[in-house]
């Protein structure tokens, strides 16, 4: 069964950086584009960035306005997601997902997620 | 941008029950639109893609159909498994969710 494990997640000031990590096990990560999706607490899903298998396109939502940037390590078979200047609203379970295929909009597999409060 | 609505918002029903979730989007999107079920704690999971292919390991009693614009999720017989949300997607656009409660 495959498996992604997100860790990185806690709680940081507003305007303070934080690093996500997703490792990934028993699939193919260097294949798969991969994404992260948000979720604020009681709320619905927001989905954040995607990677392609081979890390050459990115694409982000518009509301990240920059201050996130995605990432990976196929020799380490993990993906990451930077995210500098961190605001409330941002306090949010971060789950990265893997895509269906090298790089698309349909994600099949989800991690279980890593909590970010940001709070002063 | 695309906005996709789910109707409705809540839907309460006995086990055995057959439930009609509904994903209208202001565009048309052809046939890529997928269905996501979440329960309470858990990570979401992909229960159909282009709109009629069940993912893998999905049970027979979730079926999908429309194209265009309109999309149904379709759970013929609710098991107490079923009771969750389920949000529709197109590429980076999730819908808002419609909660399957027990009545």
């Amino acid at each position: 069964q495959m498996q992604l494990v997100e860790s990185g997640g806690g709680v940081v000031q507003p305007g303070r950086s934080l690093r996500l990590s997703c490792a990934a096990s028993r699939f193919s990560f260097s294949r798969y584009g991969m994404h992260w999706v948000r979720q604020a607490p009681g709320k619905g899903l927001e989905w954040l960035a995607v990677i392609s298998d081979d890390e050459t396109n990115t694409f982000y939502a518009e509301s990240l306005k920059g201050r996130f940037t995605i990432s990976r390590d196929n020799s380490k078979n993990t993906l990451y997601l930077q995210m500098n200047s961190l605001r409330a609203e941002d306090t949010a379970i971060y789950y990265c997902a893997k895509d269906r295929f090298s790089f698309g909009y349909l994600m099949d597999f989800w991690g279980h997620g890593a909590l970010v409060t940001v709070t002063s | 941008e695309i906005v996709l609505t789910q109707s409705p918002a809540t839907l309460s029903l006995s086990p055995g029950e057959r439930a009609t979730l509904f994903c209208r989007a202001s565009q048309r999107v052809n046939i890529y639109v997928a269905w996501y079920q979440q329960k309470p704690g858990q990570a979401p999971r992909l229960l159909i893609y282009d709109a009629s292919n069940r993912a893998t390991g999905i049970p027979d009693r979730f079926s999908g159909s429309g194209s265009g614009t309109d999309f149904t999720l379709t759970i013929s017989r609710l098991e107490p498994e079923d009771f969750a949300l389920y949000y529709c997607h197109h590429r980076t656009v999730f819908g808002p969710g419609t909660k399957v409660d027990i009545k």
